[in-house]
């Protein structure tokens, strides 16, 4: 069955500092990738998806996240961050073609310091 | 913009209770979703649903079972609360109209069950 697992479990980041936040999924195909933010207090958001085409993909808020098949990864970047990022991060893929069930990994829970 | 809601934030219960999870959607989505969210595990599929009256089990589904009797609406219910399933339960939709854009998320409920 289809995974995903993110390696970086607690960052902490002085702002305007780069991030980068892993994510691999298991098997390759089709596949549609997806990150979630959930900011303390509040509901998770989409912050971007990969379903085809351009393997750098941008969302919102800066981030930006590359598709790299080869490796079965889908990594988070933002290249200055800021003390409003705080909070938890989560990657997610379809579990198979033509389905709406999401996989989602353990979660990276980001800490930016003024 | 689609709307999520989950009737109760808090909700501190009983060993042995039975509890209802309450969740509505508002876009006329045909999939709904329970998943379970806890600190380094991420989230975790309990019950999804493609239909009324239609349900299938997720990854963790012992002691849950779940009810759409409507469209927008999309219950979880835990038979015979245990402390075990202390936790936040999210609830999400997804259109299923064939082009899969990802979940709207509902702000969550927190159970306590002492």
């Amino acid at each position: 069955a289809q995974s995903v697992s993110q390696h970086n479990h607690h960052v902490i980041l002085s702002e305007a500092a780069s991030l980068e936040l892993g994510c691999n999924y298991s098997y390759g195909g089709t596949v549609n990738l997806f990150w979630y933010v959930q900011y303390p207090g509040q509901h998770l958001q989409l912050l971007l998806k990969y379903f085809s085409g351009d393997p750098l993909v941008k969302g919102i808020k800066g981030f930006e996240a590359e598709f790299i098949k080869s490796k079965f990864s889908f990594n988070l970047r933002k290249p200055s961050v800021q003390w409003s990022d705080t909070a938890e991060y989560f990657c997610a893929v379809i579990e198979s073609y033509n389905t709406d069930k999401l996989i989602f990994g353990t979660g990276t829970r980001l800490q930016v310091f003024p | 913009d689609v709307k999520v809601t989950q009737s109760s934030r808090y909700l501190v219960k009983r060993t042995g209770e039975k509890v209802f999870l309450e969740c509505v959607q508002d876009m006329d989505h045909e999939n709904m979703f329970w998943y379970r969210q806890d600190p380094g595990l991420g989230l975790r599929l309990i019950y999804f649903s493609y239909d009324v009256k239609m349900k299938e089990k997720g990854d963790i589904p012992e002691g849950y079972s779940v009810s759409r009797e409507k469209k927008e609406r999309f219950s979880l219910i835990l038979e015979s609360a245990s402390t075990n399933q202390t936790s936040m339960y999210l609830c999400a939709s997804s259109s299923g109209t064939g082009v899969f854009y990802g979940y709207t998320f509902g702000s969550g409920t927190r159970l306590t069950v002492v």
